[in-house]
């Protein structure tokens, strides 16, 4: 059973960048996709993208089109999430999960979430 | 991409059932087998209960069950228990590897 371990809390300025990342253990890394879902404060949840990193190739909501930017490393089984121009309502707890086509893109394992708080 | 259509909230007594409902078009919902369900604690990780429309994974009861109609797909509870209290979001496949979440339901047992 894969386990998803993210990186710790973030506090960013408005305009800046973050780069959260999503390192898997105990399973295989690469035949599955890593989707990045977010949660503002008392919101849904929110698809931003994915990556399946046998392939490399990221697809992205049209919302974060050119704002995002989702990267796996196989040699560490690492999956990575980069978020630019932050604004304040950027300001959330940032889930990857090991998303499975076989299974209807449904994402069974998740990591614990990363919380980015975007504020001046 | 749009939000699926989720209620806001639903509510029912231990023992009971209860039905949620998650609204999309032809383009998600309709379009595809693909619809799961997520149960979420607060300050927890979402919880994978359904998957393509009805299956459940190991260890997920079988109180719940899940159905879809046109555009439409539904997650039915059934013995409600306390520990059931809890947000839940539909998610639906939208083609080309895009997913697309509902906007969530929180269920309280009374």
């Amino acid at each position: 059973q894969v386990q998803l371990v993210q990186s710790g809390a973030e506090v960013k300025k408005p305009g800046s960048s973050v780069k959260v990342s999503c390192k898997a253990s105990g399973g295989t890394f690469s035949s599955y996709a890593i989707s990045w879902v977010r949660q503002a404060p008392g919101q849904g949840l929110e698809w931003m993208g994915g990556i399946i990193p046998i392939f490399g190739t990221a697809n992205y909501a049209q919302k974060f089109q050119g704002r995002v930017t989702i990267t796996a490393d196989e040699s560490t089984s690492t999956a990575y999430m980069e978020l630019s121009s932050l604004r304040s309502e950027d300001t959330a707890v940032y889930y990857c999960a090991q998303t499975e086509v076989v299974r209807g893109f449904s994402s069974l394992t998740w990591g614990q979430g990363t919380l980015v708080t975007v504020s001046s | 991409q749009s939000a699926l259509t989720q209620p806001r909230s639903v509510s029912g007594s231990p023992g009971q059932s209860v039905t949620i409902s998650c609204t999309g078009t032809s383009s998600d919902v309709g379009g595809y087998n693909y619809v799961s369900w997520y149960q979420q604690h607060p300050g927890k990780a979402p919880k994978l209960m359904i998957y393509d429309v009805s299956k459940r994974p190991s260890g997920v009861p079988d109180r719940f069950s899940g159905s879809k109609s046109g555009n439409t797909a539904s997650l039915t509870i059934s013995g409600l228990q306390a520990e059931d209290e809890a947000d839940y979001y539909c998610c639906s496949y939208a083609g080309s590897s895009h997913v697309v979440f509902g906007g969530g339901t929180k269920l309280t047992v009374l």
